[in-house]
């Protein structure tokens, strides 16, 4: 089983609130991911962990927070967003830095 | 600055025809490329990849051919569905966690 789940598919938000994106994955990876991708680009990363510690911070604005509470979850906490941050926001996960990335369905968030 | 180079950045082939998508890279470092295939609005899904020890690996009717020399990998999609019609990245990656995407290329097949 290859799967990566994330939850909301869509989320509409407005400049002021403050929501999280969730991603979950039970396939024992030790690294997971968090990409923005903007129509026909490809995917931008934005953050890793690794064995559930912040590995690597793309110099992504402090409005973005991740989280990872177990080797399994991994969360996107979004506050004070701005128009431009609409995306599809991915989820990936790897056994380790030179394995293969398995993506899941994204989230939609439109910011208004 | 790009990474990766991808080219085209679309094509259109009819049903049966063969797909090419070209990569090159100048990071002597990458030694690990996997393709990814994209429909709209989903996730990218990993399609196929390849090490630099080899010079070609095929699954099913997709193929990558490298070029460790040239620096240069590409994907063919042999027997080219409609179903196939997807954007598709190829990709590189070192030992950091950080795969470098090329642009992305659109596969349109007619029937």
């Amino acid at each position: 089983d290859t799967e990566v789940t994330q939850t909301p598919k869509h989320l509409v938000m407005g400049m002021t609130n403050k929501k999280s994106l969730k991603c979950e994955q039970h396939m024992g990876h030790r690294a997971m991911y968090w990409y923005k991708q903007k129509a026909k680009k490809p995917p931008e990363l934005m953050f890793v962990y690794s064995y559930e510690k912040l590995s690597i911070n793309e110099s992504v604005p402090s409005r973005f927070s991740p989280e990872c509470p177990n080797s399994s979850l991994l969360n996107l906490h979004l506050h004070a967003l701005q128009p431009e941050d609409s995306a599809l926001y991915l989820c990936a996960s790897s056994q380790g830095e030179r394995r293969e990335q398995y993506f899941g369905p994204g989230t939609r968030l439109t910011v208004t | 600055q790009q990474q990766v180079k991808q080219s085209p950045q679309s094509l259109i082939v009819q049903k049966g025809g063969i797909s090419i998508i070209n990569c090159a890279y100048e990071n002597t470092a990458f030694d690990y490329f996997p393709w990814y295939q994209q429909f709209p609005g989903k996730g990218p899904a990993l399609l196929i990849a390849i090490r630099p020890d080899v010079s070609e690996k095929k699954e099913g009717r997709f193929t990558i051919s490298f070029n460790k020399s040239a620096k240069q990998f590409s994907l063919h999609i042999m027997d080219s569905q409609p179903g196939d019609s997807a954007t598709y990245f190829c990709a590189a990656s070192s030992r950091d966690y950080k795969l470098s995407f090329g642009a992305g290329t659109t596969v349109t097949v007619r029937a």
